[in-house]
C-alpha cells in the first residue's frame, strides 16, 4: 500500500530556507497519472496548497508563494522535496505531502509541524 | 486566486442532517466539475469523502453526498454521528495546475 512520509527540521529560523522531503513507499513516484503536492495548515487556518510536481519535473505553484517556492522530484529515490525561502513566522504550519490528480487528493502523509522562530 | 469560502462552523444534533457550502467563482468551482471534500481530524491526514462534485470513493458512507449549483458546491452529511465531528474542507481545480482549498468548516455534533 502506497504511503507518504514527510521529513525535515521542525524548527527554522526567520529569513532562512525551509526544506522538507516526502518519501513515497510501497509504490513508485513515477506513476504518470498523479501530481505530488505540498499542502500546509497554519494554526487556526484552513488548508493551503503550496504547489505540486509531476514525475517529469514540471511544477505548478501557488501564485501567492511562487517567488519563494521550489519543488523538485527525484524518481530514482521515490521522493520529492519542498524548499521555501525567506521564511517568517507566518510560515509556521503543519506541512503535508500528498498525491493528487486534477480532480482530487487521494493520499496524504501524516503531516509535520514546522515552526519558524529564532 | 483566493481561498474558497466556507462557513467557519456548523452544528447539528445526532441523527440530523447538515449541509456545508463552498463558494468560489466561475474560474474554479463554477468552471470545473472537480470539486472534492475532505474530513480532517487535527493531527491526522485528511480523508477524501467526495470527488468530482458528487462521487463517493469506495468505502465512504452513503451518508455523505455532494452537489453543485453555479459557483457554490455543497456537502451534506445525513444521520449525524458523533464521529462526524471534525473539520471539513472543500477543494476545487482552478485551471493551469492550480488547486484551491476552502477555509474549512468545524462541525460540532450536539
Amino acid at each position: 500500500q502506497l504511503q507518504l512520509q514527510e521529513s525535515g527540521p521542525g524548527l527554522v529560523k526567520p529569513s532562512e530556507t525551509l526544506s522538507l522531503t516526502c518519501t513515497v513507499s510501497g509504490g513508485s513516484i513515477s506513476i504518470t497519472t498523479y501530481f505530488w503536492a505540498w499542502v500546509r495548515q497554519s494554526p487556526g487556518k484552513g488548508l493551503e496548497w503550496i504547489g505540486s510536481v509531476y514525475s517529469s519535473g514540471r511544477t505548478f505553484n501557488n501564485p501567492s508563494l511562487q517567488s519563494r517556492v521550489s519543488i523538485s522530484v527525484d524518481t530514482s529515490k521515490d521522493h520529492f522535496s519542498l524548499r521555501l525561502s525567506s521564511v517568517t513566522a507566518a510560515d509556521t504550519a503543519v506541512y503535508y505531502c500528498a498525491r493528487h490528480t486534477e480532480r482530487f487528493f487521494d493520499l496524504w502523509g501524516q503531516g509535520t509541524l514546522v515552526t519558524v522562530s529564532s | 486566486q483566493s481561498a474558497l469560502t466556507q462557513p467557519a462552523s456548523v452544528s447539528g444534533s445526532l441523527g440530523q442532517s447538515i449541509t456545508i457550502s463552498c463558494t468560489g467563482t466561475s474560474s474554479d468551482v463554477g468552471g470545473y466539475n472537480y470539486v472534492s471534500w475532505y474530513r480532517h481530524h487535527p493531527g491526522k491526514a485528511p480523508k477524501l469523502l467526495i470527488h468530482d462534485v458528487d462521487n463517493r470513493p469506495l468505502g465512504i458512507s452513503y451518508r455523505f453526498s455532494g452537489s453543485k449549483s453555479g459557483n457554490t458546491a455543497s456537502l451534506t452529511i445525513s444521520g449525524l454521528q458523533a464521529e462526524d465531528e471534525a473539520d471539513y474542507f472543500c477543494c476545487s481545480y482552478a485551471g493551469r495546475g492550480i488547486m484551491l482549498f476552502g477555509g474549512g468548516t468545524k462541525l460540532t455534533v450536539l
